[in-house]
């Protein structure tokens, strides 16, 4: 048990459908994130959110988008999906905004788009 | 060109064995090196975290080292276990200023451990 906990593990949808993955924190951090993790790629950063505002958005196309509410959940809305953005999507969090404490990741959202 | 270039792609050993897994990076300045294990159909975990002022970092069966002058750092495994059977990820992180934390992650070694 990690204290980031992501739902749903396994997710597929076509192309027109809209969905979200949630993640949610129980270890009083500040700062959540979204990564996208495709096979034999590095970890692509996505969204960071610090104190419940988004510091970065690494270019993102706008078929994604997040939300953060408070401090321990964090959301990824996602509509008109393309087969490329089939991938593991994690989530993770840490006591700060960069810093040198690890960051605890969730399971992930395996997503495969139709 | 990634900043962080990991090596071999993927290994397999016996269990029992050691083997060592490679990590080599062109973040500059830097500010820490981690090595992550994440197990199929799981999140990354934290193994090792080490600043550059660093050489070596151990936990359990897991020894990380770190060279800052040549920019390399390794991940030895001893006495391997069918568990330590993962992807170990190498994770970079640039000196720290006031947004500037971005990580560099490698791609991974993914390492197979047979009885």
């Amino acid at each position: 048990e990690t204290g980031v906990t992501q739902t749903p593990r396994h997710l597929v949808m076509g192309m027109t459908n809209k969905k979200s993955l949630k993640c949610e924190q129980h270890l009083g951090h500040n700062a959540m994130y979204w990564y996208k993790q495709s096979a034999k790629k590095p970890l692509e950063l996505m969204f960071v959110y610090n104190f419940k505002e988004q510091t970065e958005n690494n270019s993102v196309p706008s078929r994604f988008s997040p939300e953060c509410p408070n401090s321990s959940h964090l959301f990824l809305h996602l509509h008109t999906l393309q087969p490329e953005d089939s991938a593991l999507y994690l989530c993770a969090s840490s006591q700060e905004e960069g810093g040198i404490q690890p960051q605890h990741f969730g399971d992930g959202t395996r997503l495969s788009i139709l | 060109k990634n900043q962080v270039e990991q090596s071999p792609q993927s290994l397999i050993i016996l269990e029992g064995k050691n083997c060592t897994l490679q990590c080599n990076y062109t973040v500059s300045p830097f500010s820490n090196l981690r090595w992550y294990k994440q197990d199929t159909g799981r999140g990354p975990v934290s193994l090792t975290i080490m600043t550059f002022s660093e050489n070596t970092k151990s936990n359990g069966r897991y020894t990380a080292t770190l060279d800052a002058d040549t920019k390399q750092s390794s991940l030895h495994i001893t006495a391997s276990q069918l568990s330590d059977s993962a992807s170990y990820i190498c994770v970079v992180s640039p000196i720290l200023r006031s947004n500037d934390y971005k990580l560099s992650f490698g791609a991974g070694t993914t390492v197979t451990v047979r009885a």
